[in-house]
């Protein structure tokens, strides 16, 4: 059980092109989200919590009107990199915790996107 | 938010014990202290958690110190398979449940 899942796995596009990353909950619902951003060879880092229903809350540094998040249901989170750049290229994780649960986050398998 | 503090790296012996330090001196009496691993290109496997006492499952142990000020994620026959970036996290319980990733452990085994 706890299965989290992201489409694409991985993803090119062209500089100044918008890029749409799903994170979905396979097998449970999900009242709380998380997307990460993670460079070679260093840790994860927070980008945003996303609430079903309601607006995600963004760390410091981390333009929401770049990254867009939207979370409509409690088994799909969306995550969209407007007017990407090369240096938005990354790999982009998300996680999920269940509703009512004890708040362990489970992991998708992440996706590699590079702007060209 | 509470931070972790762990070696950058560790090595090894396949079929030998492994024992992963993590401080986290200013961790609150409600956090809870987790362990996720990630392989490469992939997203954080959930490992363990605990909150005060010792806790076991089929993967690892987790040993908490008294003053809950540091903790040790015990993996007791390495394999080839558990090299991985190892993570000790403090779970925010202050209301929004976020992880803080620190730099983690890069663990190397040795055949």
């Amino acid at each position: 059980g706890a299965v989290v899942s992201q489409h694409p796995s991985w993803v090119i596009c062209k500089s100044g092109t918008s890029v749409k990353i799903e994170c979905r909950s396979l097998d449970f619902q999900a009242t709380t989200m998380f997307w990460y951003r993670q460079f070679p060879k260093q840790s994860l880092m927070l980008m945003a919590t996303s609430n079903e229903g309601s607006k995600a809350t963004y760390e410091q540094g981390v333009e929401k009107d770049k990254f867009l998040i939207n979370h409509a249901s409690l088994t799909l989170s969306t995550l969209t990199v407007t007017s990407a750049h090369p240096e938005d290229s990354s790999f982009y994780i998300c996680s999920a915790t269940l509703a009512g649960g004890a708040y362990e986050q489970y992991f998708g398998p992440g996706t590699r996107l590079t702007v060209t | 938010d509470a931070k972790t503090t762990q070696p950058n790296s560790m090595e090894s012996n396949e079929e030998e014990p492994v024992h992963l330090p993590c401080n986290h001196s200013t961790i609150s009496g409600t956090d809870y202290i987790h362990w996720y691993r990630q392989l490469p290109s992939q997203g954080p496997e959930y490992v363990i958690h605990g909150l005060t006492s010792n806790v076991n499952n089929r993967m690892a142990s987790l040993a908490i110190a008294e003053d809950r000020k540091s903790s040790t994620l015990i993996l007791h026959r390495a394999t080839l398979r558990d090299a991985a970036v190892y993570y000790c996290i403090l779970r925010d319980t202050s209301g929004t449940y976020k992880y803080i990733f620190g730099t983690g452990t890069r663990l190397k085994v040795l055949a």
